[in-house]
């Protein structure tokens, strides 16, 4: 079972480049997230989609778009990449009945921002 | 906003011993999650708590929830060295505008269980 997969694990960027953080998701669920996680800080919603077509933002949206076309698929989109983007992000769904539900997330991308 | 706060942030405690990791939070919900995280991985769903008075457990953990305390705790029984790592409390947020909900994260506590 693939669950949630993330794609690349590994990328360093210089500043100003731009990249896709791929999120794909195997279980048929509607709620798919984004988190970065940086030490001390816990983890801090960056966007969130309730289902195809819809997108919200979280604590942390500055400097990165999203889209969801399909209800598989979640890509986080880096414009103009900043050394304050230099972290660890996870992809995380759920099958929402009420509530965010139980989260199963992707093994994480970490990003390094030169 | 809501707002998530873990106590403690750092727990070093030897094996056999018990202890009890509090998550607080600030504003109205009924639904609180446990997840935890061992170095340098991702994080897997430990507990689902959803409503007042919910009480699971897995083994030598177990977590509570008061929605009228606005306090989660996550109990350790007779620790061992496997549950060395990093545990978080996740609360689901008051709706927005659209009708979707956000999960605030608390910064999380590292536990370290020295033989």
């Amino acid at each position: 079972n693939a669950g949630v997969t993330q794609t690349p694990k590994f990328q360093v960027l210089k500043t100003g480049q731009s990249m896709t953080l791929q999120c794909a998701q195997d279980m048929n669920h509607e709620y798919m997230s984004w988190y970065r996680q940086d030490p001390g800080m816990g983890l801090r919603l960056i966007h969130y989609s309730v289902g195809a077509g819809i997108t919200d933002q979280g604590e942390v949206p500055n400097g990165y778009n999203v889209s969801r076309s399909t209800t598989e698929d979640f890509p986080l989109r880096l414009l103009s990449a900043a050394p304050s983007q230099t972290s660890v992000y996870f992809c995380a769904s759920s099958f929402q009945i009420r509530g965010t539900g139980e989260l199963f997330f992707g093994e994480g991308s970490r990003l390094t921002v030169l | 906003e809501l707002k998530v706060e873990q106590n403690p942030l750092f727990l070093s405690m030897q094996e056999g011993k018990n202890y009890t990791i509090y998550c607080n939070y600030s504003t109205t919900s009924d639904r609180l999650y446990w997840y935890r995280q061992d170095p340098g991985k991702s994080l897997e769903s430990l507990f689902v708590l959803l409503s007042n008075g919910a009480v699971k457990q897995e083994g030598r953990l177990m977590a509570s929830l008061d929605t009228k305390a606005r306090l989660s705790t996550l109990h350790i029984t007779a620790a061992v060295h496997d549950l060395s790592a990093t545990y978080f409390c996740a609360v689901d947020g008051p709706r927005t505008q659209g009708g979707s909900e956000k999960l605030v994260f608390g910064k999380g506590t590292k536990l370290t269980v020295n033989p």
